[in-house]
């Protein structure tokens, strides 16, 4: 199974300042369509998780543009550029590249 | 607007088996498959299989292979779960999810059901 690692474990983040967490697959997440399925998902507390961004980069819909994903390969950033009272939560990676699908420990994001 | 809906919590004794189910509304059901997670008591998400609604086919972890069955019902666009076998660690929520797009699963999310294992 590829395991996921994210870091940092947790964040605690000024009101208005950027966050990043950082996702690293054990394997490449390359698939052989030439497409890359990692996700980003959302928890905020008491709530089931919501999808953020797929493919690396693209927002889902309805998700604010502060928030942006980036890498390739097997290294994955999720970036928020200004963080917001409600961006309060769990952050997971999710590889759908390959089955079994896998997701990371999680990130605890916190207003500083 | 998607909506999938999920069947209330469950209280069942070691050894037994739970049934959870998953309503699908919105859209086109067999469209779109449907992944399985679960999440213990303050832990992360875990995935447990995802199962083709247009062809009943399924892709089940590993480690629930001999104890986990996922089925589809087209005629009420439901998809059950079906665990047995049941010990503590299965105390969890359950989720459903919809795919996304081609190729990303799990982009639209039930409100999960809370399965207890307890004697």
């Amino acid at each position: 199974d590829i395991v996921m690692t994210q870091t940092p474990v947790s964040s605690s983040v000024t009101l208005g300042q950027p966050a990043s967490i950082s996702c690293r697959s054990s394997q490449s997440l390359e698939h052989s369509d030439g497409n890359t399925y990692l996700s980003w998902l959302q928890q905020r507390p008491g709530q089931p998780p919501r999808l953020l961004i797929y493919e690396i980069s693209k927002r889902f819909s309805g998700v604010p543009d502060r928030f942006s994903g980036s890498g390739a390969g097997t290294d994955f950033t999720l970036t928020i550029t200004r963080v917001e009272a409600e961006d309060v939560g769990l952050y997971y990676c999710m590889q759908n590249t390959h089955f079994p699908h896998t997701f990371g420990q999680g990130t605890k994001v916190e207003i500083k | 607007q998607v909506l999938l809906v999920q069947a209330g919590p469950a209280l069942q004794k070691p050894g037994a088996s739970v049934r959870v189910s998953c309503r699908a509304s919105g859209y086109t059901f067999t469209s779109y498959g449907i992944s399985w997670v679960r999440q213990a008591p303050g832990q992360g998400l875990e995935w447990l299989g995802w199962i083709s609604t247009y062809s009943g086919n399924t892709n089940l972890g590993q480690k629930f292979r001999d104890r986990l069955t996922m089925t589809t019902d087209t005629s009420t666009a439901t998809v059950y779960m079906d665990l047995r076998g049941l010990t503590s660690d299965d105390t969890a929520l359950y989720y459903c999810a919809r795919d996304a797009v081609r190729g990303t699963y799990a982009g639209y999310w039930g409100q999960g059901t809370l399965v207890t294992v307890s004697s």
